[in-house]
């Protein structure tokens, strides 16, 4: 099984809504990552989790909230978002290992902020 | 300066040839390399990866890497049509880190 599922494949929210992206692989990765992605533009890293650990946040504004629950779950919890925000949100996962980190992707939730 | 470096394209070849796909990276200390093949409104699917100096064959694909002049490329003989989409270049500078360049958009004519 290399599959990474994320749901829901489509969201419409409001800017007032609190909404959230689930992430899920059983492919014993330890790394779970969450990218975002405009149209014509290449995946933009967002977060890093590492055994279930926040690794990196890229600056991320605070409306995006990430959570790990477990190594096999990841959360991207959304609040007061802007019309800006829309866009592809990848979920990947990979192995935690110094020469062997191919991140599979999910098929993403396609956002859009009204 | 950008950490992964791609031409942005579109790249054009006629069916049947071989496309070449560049991309340079600015970190000497990464370690992995990646190709992913992206079509329009799909998620990036990981096509090749390369570790060490040198080429990397697997079927109709080619990576080629050079880290001393920090250089990764994808050949793809024999282009298709199905081949037609942003190959993105990827480069991980740290082992929980994968960054991303900009894409190729490659277009095969039949």
């Amino acid at each position: 099984d290399t599959e990474v599922t994320q749901t829901p494949k489509h969201l419409v929210m409001g800017m007032t809504n609190k909404k959230s992206l689930k992430c899920e692989q059983h492919m014993g990765h330890r790394a779970m990552y969450w990218y975002k992605q405009k149209a014509k533009k290449p995946p933009e890293l967002m977060f890093v989790y590492s055994y279930e650990k926040l690794s990196i946040n890229e600056s991320v504004p605070s409306r995006f909230s990430p959570e790990c629950p477990n190594s096999s779950l990841l959360n991207l919890h959304l609040h007061a978002l802007q019309p800006e925000d829309s866009a592809l949100y990848l979920c990947a996962s990979s192995q935690v290992l110094d020469r062997n980190t191919e991140a599979f992707f999910g098929q993403g939730t396609r956002l859009t902020v009204v | 300066q950008k950490e992964v470096e791609q031409n942005s394209g579109p790249l054009s070849v006629p069916e049947g040839a071989i496309a070449s796909l560049n991309c340079t990276y600015s970190d000497r200390g990464s370690q992995s390399f990646f190709w992913y093949r992206q079509y329009s409104g799909k998620s990036p699917e990981l096509i090749m990866f390369i570790y060490s100096n040198g080429d990397k064959e697997d079927g109709r694909f080619t990576a080629q890497l050079n880290k001393a002049s920090q250089y990764v490329s994808l050949l793809i003989r024999d282009s298709q049509p199905s081949d037609s989409a942003t190959y993105l270049c990827a480069v991980n500078p740290s082992y929980d880190k994968v960054i991303f360049g900009p894409g190729t958009s490659l277009s095969v004519i039949p």
